[in-house]
């Protein structure tokens, strides 16, 4: 059972435009998330991250919404450009007894920023 | 600062052998974690080390073990491989296990099982 999703494989945004990623979870013990950039042949690159008392982050062009009652996050990358077109990971993190646990990643989308 | 790194970087191995991929994390980092990305089950995490003792488990089978040197490198092991274990293996470093750190990750070991 998939407890961090991206529905959406791909999203094609225009060069300039706001690109919008999105990421929902089932377990409600999450406490902490983040977003990471993967370009092919190298590992995730850290992007962002929310602790669940916050309900947006801002960091440059990225900024990150969380809705804990919809359990929903959202990645707003404005304005786009080619270099961030890439593979987008959500991932999710709770807290047990001596530390975070393991992060645990949705499927990831495919942004494409179209010139 | 040097990123995490990995090696070896590309590995081809037939089915019933084993494997060790080897991860050095960023200098100062005392947390060690490995995870596996197909493309059918995406990124998925394996187990995390700190202080050389292994502190979380995903659900993975016995045949995948670490461990964690007092230099904080840490190794990875797959016994009698399957063909579902092609996977890119990554291995992230982070400075604690406190949950406001992220995690780093280094470029990945490409395994292929045959």
């Amino acid at each position: 059972d998939q407890q961090v999703k991206q529905n959406s494989p791909s999203l094609s945004v225009q060069e300039g435009r706001i690109s919008i990623l999105n990421c929902d979870y089932t377990n409600s013990m999450f406490d902490y998330f983040l977003w990471y950039k993967k370009y092919p042949a190298e590992g995730p690159t850290f992007l962002i991250s929310i602790s669940s008392i916050k309900d947006k982050n801002e960091d440059g062009r990225f900024t990150v919404f969380l809705n804990k009652s919809a359990k929903h996050l959202s990645l707003h990358i404005v304005p786009s450009q080619p270099g961030d077109s890439a593979v987008y990971f959500c991932a999710a993190s709770l807290y047990s007894g001596g530390g975070a646990d393991g992060l645990t990643f949705g499927k990831g989308t495919h942004l494409i920023i179209q010139p | 600062k040097a990123g995490v790194t990995q090696t070896p970087r590309y590995l081809i191995k037939t089915r019933g052998q084993q494997v060790t991929l080897s991860c050095s994390p960023i200098s100062g980092h005392r947390s060690v974690s490995w995870y596996q990305q197909t493309p059918g089950q995406g990124l998925q995490f394996l187990f995390e080390y700190f202080s050389e003792t292994q502190r979380n488990k995903g659900n993975f089978p016995g045949r995948f073990s670490g461990r964690q040197f007092s230099n904080s490198r840490s190794e990875m092991n797959v016994s009698t491989l399957e063909l579902g274990d092609s996977a890119l293996y990554l291995c992230a470093s982070r400075w604690d296990t406190g949950v406001y750190n992220e995690q780093f990750f280094g470029p990945g070991t490409r395994l292929t099982v045959l």
